[in-house]
């Protein structure tokens, strides 16, 4: 059972970037199990999927979020990470990583980490 | 506004049953993409609760059950427990926004 926790700033200013990492025990992030995912989930509010990659550097995202987010892989470390630019309040949340199966959902989640965007 | 429709909340006694709808479109849900609920406990993360429309991963109680028709799908729990209060989401695939989408959420209060 693959196991996830989140790691990263718990506040960041305004305009700035904010970056998450994910590390992932119980497997591997080279190997083609899964999607290696992040979604938010501002408080008191639904779930929202931010993107994901895959084990061989394919990335989708989610267009609502424009260009500003980037996830990327570090094999080295068995993590995976997400940077947001541009924030604004509107980006606070609880953020998760996640894994999505071929199936199309969402089986594996970390417990999630909350970022306050505020200066 | 979320791209699958449901109740902001629903309620029911200890061991009625209660059915949550998910309403979806003829690019998500009508275009024959999976449906998939997660069940999320008071501050916890979400958790899978049916998958693939009607499957329950292995832990679920038979209680929990999914269903899906046309452009809209629907997870029933029958013999409602306290345990079962939580928020309830369904998920899928946009193929016109190119995306996973997600309801907007239902809370399920049991009296």
């Amino acid at each position: 059972q693959v196991q996830l926790q989140e790691s990263g700033p718990g506040l960041v200013k305004p305009s700035q970037t904010l970056s998450l990492t994910c590390t992932v025990s119980g497997g591997s992030i080279s190997h083609g199990d899964y999607y290696w995912t992040w979604i938010r989930q501002p408080p008191g509010k639904g779930l929202e999927w931010i993107g994901y990659i895959y084990h061989s550097g394919t990335i989708y995202y989610n267009p609502s979020l424009k260009s500003r987010p980037t996830i990327s892989l570090e094999t080295s470390k068995n993590q995976f990470s997400l940077k947001l630019s541009s924030v604004t309040a509107a980006d606070t949340a609880l953020y998760y990583c996640a894994t999505y199966v071929d199936s199309g959902f969402f089986e594996n989640w970390g417990q999630g980490t909350l970022v306050t965007v505020s200066s | 506004q979320s791209v699958l429709t449901q109740p902001p909340s629903v309620s029911g006694a200890p061991g009625q049953r209660v059915t949550i709808s998910c309403a979806g479109s003829s690019s998500n849900i009508g275009a024959g993409y999976d449906v998939h609920w997660y069940q999320q406990l008071p501050e916890t993360a979400p958790k899978v609760l049916i998958h693939s429309n009607s499957a329950r991963p292995s832990g679920v109680p038979d209680r929990f059950s999914g269903s899906k028709s046309g452009t809209s799908a629907s997870l029933a729990i029958t013999g409602l427990q306290v345990e079962d209060e939580a928020d309830y989401y369904c998920q899928s695939y946009d193929n016109s926004l190119s995306g996973v989408v997600f309801g907007g959420g239902t809370k399920l209060t049991v009296l």
